[in-house]
């Protein structure tokens, strides 16, 4: 079975870095579309940063809130996802969720989620 | 970037009733289009892919139709575990959105 498990959130002051792990089981990640979402406390989704496939070239896309801040990355000895975060405000306080795809255009394995607070 | 509207923004209903959920695109999008439950402390789960392909271990009380710009989800009769907000999403290009989301409650 998929799963997903997120990790390195917490409270850091604005301005700071925190970096989020995803661990991932039952799939190799390199083989994967990859997705990191994140919920602003009582509010929808939003989508952060995307990476393709090693096969497709392993591209990265970013949410015009974040370009320039977050990076996506992966480790493929650990089958780890990776979102490093800085120059943090505010507005990216929220549960921040890896996911990804095994059905085209949809993104049907989510983790648990990890809360990140940014204080100002 | 392609928004996403939903509307209406809460449906008060009774179990047994029928939920129409509406989802409107400001441009036309692919069928890469899928809708999600979510509740509270949880991460959304996929329902429907696809426009209107259950996902694995989804009810067959949950429908999606539509193209184009205009979506729905149709719960054909609720059940008490189907209160929850829901959310549509599209994968058309980047960046993917999703919808602002419907709060189905109990009436």
């Amino acid at each position: 079975d998929v799963q997903l498990v997120e990790s390195g959130g917490g409270l850091v002051e604005a301005g700071g870095s925190l970096r989020l792990s995803c661990t991932a089981s039952g799939f190799t990640l390199t083989n994967a579309w990859m997705s990191w979402v994140r919920q602003a406390p009582g509010k929808g989704p939003e989508w952060v940063g995307r990476l393709t496939a090693k096969a497709e070239g392993g591209t990265k896309h970013y949410a015009a809130p974040v370009e320039g801040r977050f990076s996506v990355s992966r480790d493929e000895s650990t089958n780890t996802l990776y979102l490093q975060m800085s120059s943090l405000k505010s507005d990216d306080t929220g549960v921040y969720f890896c996911i990804t795809s095994t059905i085209p255009g949809a993104w049907d394995s989510w983790g648990q989620g990890t809360l990140v607070t940014v204080s100002s | 970037e392609i928004v996403l509207t939903q509307s209406p923004a809460t449906l008060s209903l009774s179990p047994g009733e029928r939920a129409t959920l509406s989802c409107r695109a400001s441009q036309t999008i692919s069928n890469y289009f899928a809708w999600y439950q979510q509740k509270p402390g949880q991460a959304p789960r996929l329902l429907i892919h696809g426009v209107s392909n259950r996902a694995t271990g989804i009810p067959a009380r949950f429908s999606g139709s539509g193209s184009g710009t205009d979506f729905t989800l149709t719960i054909s009769s609720l059940e008490p575990e189907d209160f929850a907000v829901y959310y549509c999403q599209h994968n058309t290009n980047w960046p993917h959105t999703f919808g602002g989301g419907t709060k189905v409650e109990i009436k």
